[in-house]
């Protein structure tokens, strides 16, 4: 069974640099795209953007030119970097990966724990 | 990017009672589409995948249907422990979520 669990500062000041990273064990890292989603306080679910073992890239239009998501196949890990953080990127992070059954058919999407990342002066 | 707009945002619903959420995409996403229960404070929990396919563990009490661009998730007989939001979520491209559906229990 996949497990997802992720690192990093939680409280940041305006400007700083947002880091987060996700370690996959349990399944197969390579051959599929990892992701990361934010919750704002109260709000419902943001996708911020996704990675293959490769590399390949997709990102959230409003936030791609403030992030970064790369990945470390030798550690099965890929993290998140946002630049100039504000008060508006306080919310929990989560990195989600895919499911595969014994058969190799997609079986839905695991989380991690989530970090809540505070931005505050 | 391909909306997801669920309905109702809210409902309040008695024990037992059928409880329907449904989730209207913007474009034909085939059976990419999944459910989320979601408790204050509590990471997102996998209810259904692939628009209908119940998560090992979710009790058979819920159950999702549809294809294309319009999707129905049930609770036939709610219970007290079913109270929260509830998401849609496409994986047809690049995902993107429903605004939620809070669900209190009457």
């Amino acid at each position: 069974q996949v497990h997802l669990q992720q690192w990093g500062a939680g409280l940041l000041k305006p400007s700083e640099t947002l880091s987060l990273t996700c370690a996959v064990s349990g399944g197969s890292f390579s051959g599929h795209y990892w992701n990361w989603i934010r919750q704002s306080p109260g709000k419902g679910l943001e996708w911020i953007g996704d990675i293959n073992d490769s590399g390949m890239t997709n990102y959230n239009a409003s936030l791609k030119s403030r992030v970064t998501i790369s990945v470390d196949t030798s550690k099965n890990q890929f993290s998140l970097k946002l630049k100039s953080v504000t008060a508006a990127d306080t919310a929990v992070y989560y990195c989600v990966g895919p499911m595969y059954d014994s058969s190799g058919s997609y079986s839905g999407d695991t989380w991690g724990q989530g970090t809540l990342v505070s931005v505050s002066s | 990017d391909i909306q997801m707009t669920q309905s109702p945002s809210s409902l309040s619903a008695s024990v037992g009672d059928r409880v329907t959420i449904t989730c209207r995409a913007s474009q034909s996403i085939d059976t990419y589409l999944n459910w989320y229960q979601q408790k204050p404070g509590k990471v997102p929990k996998l209810l259904i995948y692939a628009a209908s396919n119940l998560q090992t563990g979710v009790p058979a009490r819920f159950s999702g249907s549809g294809s294309g661009t319009d999707f129905t998730l049930t609770i036939s007989g709610l219970q007290p422990e079913d109270f929260g939001t509830y998401y849609c979520q496409q994986t047809y491209s690049t995902w993107t979520f429903g605004q939620g559906t809070k669900v209190e229990i009457k």
